[in-house]
């Protein structure tokens, strides 16, 4: 099983609609995750991250974070094509009984196409 | 200005040659990592630093080498022995590794062809 597992996708939305992006992580003792967006030839930039259970708002992007079912999601209202990118995933691993190992995975993104 | 700057962004190298790939940070972070990105693929971890003159390796560490002798600096050595070398490298830097918080700053990553 990866550590950190998203559909590729592409995940296509009409314009306005909301974009639902899953990820599923397999450490059950990770504290932090990140969502990335990445343009393609572009680097990766930080949307939002979260650590508490429930949801987590930024302008139109929400975070959800499940612990016990162990997935997080992003929520995008309001689609817009400039949207249109790769999200990827990102969870800090922790170690056995000691604390976060300082190692950062990624998922394997989903693109999303939101189609004007 | 603040940030992490990769060279070159561009390389072209023949099969069985050793590449060195710079990643230099001026933010001052303990925490620095290489990532490869294939083509619809997501970030995979090569290698990390928490703190000068100590690395790990990532999940793909083979055929890779990396040293950390300097906190601005974290360059990545791919050597004849990394078998599919073609690839985007990013490499990214955080404030403290183990910290939950803090964003990942990345650079503007290299793309490396082996021909």
């Amino acid at each position: 099983q990866k550590e950190v597992e998203q559909n590729s996708g592409p995940l296509s939305v009409p314009e306005g609609a909301i974009a639902s992006l899953n990820c599923t992580y397999s450490d059950r003792g990770s504290q932090s995750f990140f969502w990335y967006r990445q343009y393609s030839g572009k680097s990766p930039e930080l949307i939002m991250f979260i650590y508490s259970n429930g949801d987590k708002e930024d302008g139109r992007f929400t975070a959800q974070l499940n612990k016990a079912s162990q997935y997080v999601s992003l929520l995008i209202r309001d689609s817009q094509p400039s949207d249109s990118a790769t999200y990827l995933c990102a969870v800090i691993l922790r170690s056995h009984g000691s604390g976060n190992t300082g190692k950062l995975i990624f998922g394997q993104g989903t693109t999303l196409q939101v189609k004007p | 200005d603040g940030g992490i700057t990769q060279s070159p962004k561009y390389l072209f190298r023949k099969e069985g040659q050793n590449v060195t790939l710079s990643c230099e940070q001026n933010l001052n972070h303990d925490a620095m990592y290489w990532y490869r990105q294939d083509p619809g693929q997501g970030l995979r971890l090569i290698y990390y630093s928490q703190i000068v003159n100590d690395f790990q390796k990532g999940d793909i560490a083979e055929g890779y080498s990396v040293s950390r002798e300097k906190k601005e600096s974290f360059p990545l050595t791919v050597t004849s022995a990394q078998k599919n070398p073609t690839a985007f490298y990013l490499c990214a830097s955080k404030f403290k590794a183990v910290s939950n918080t803090g964003e990942l700053f990345f650079g503007e990553g290299s793309r490396l062809t082996v021909l």
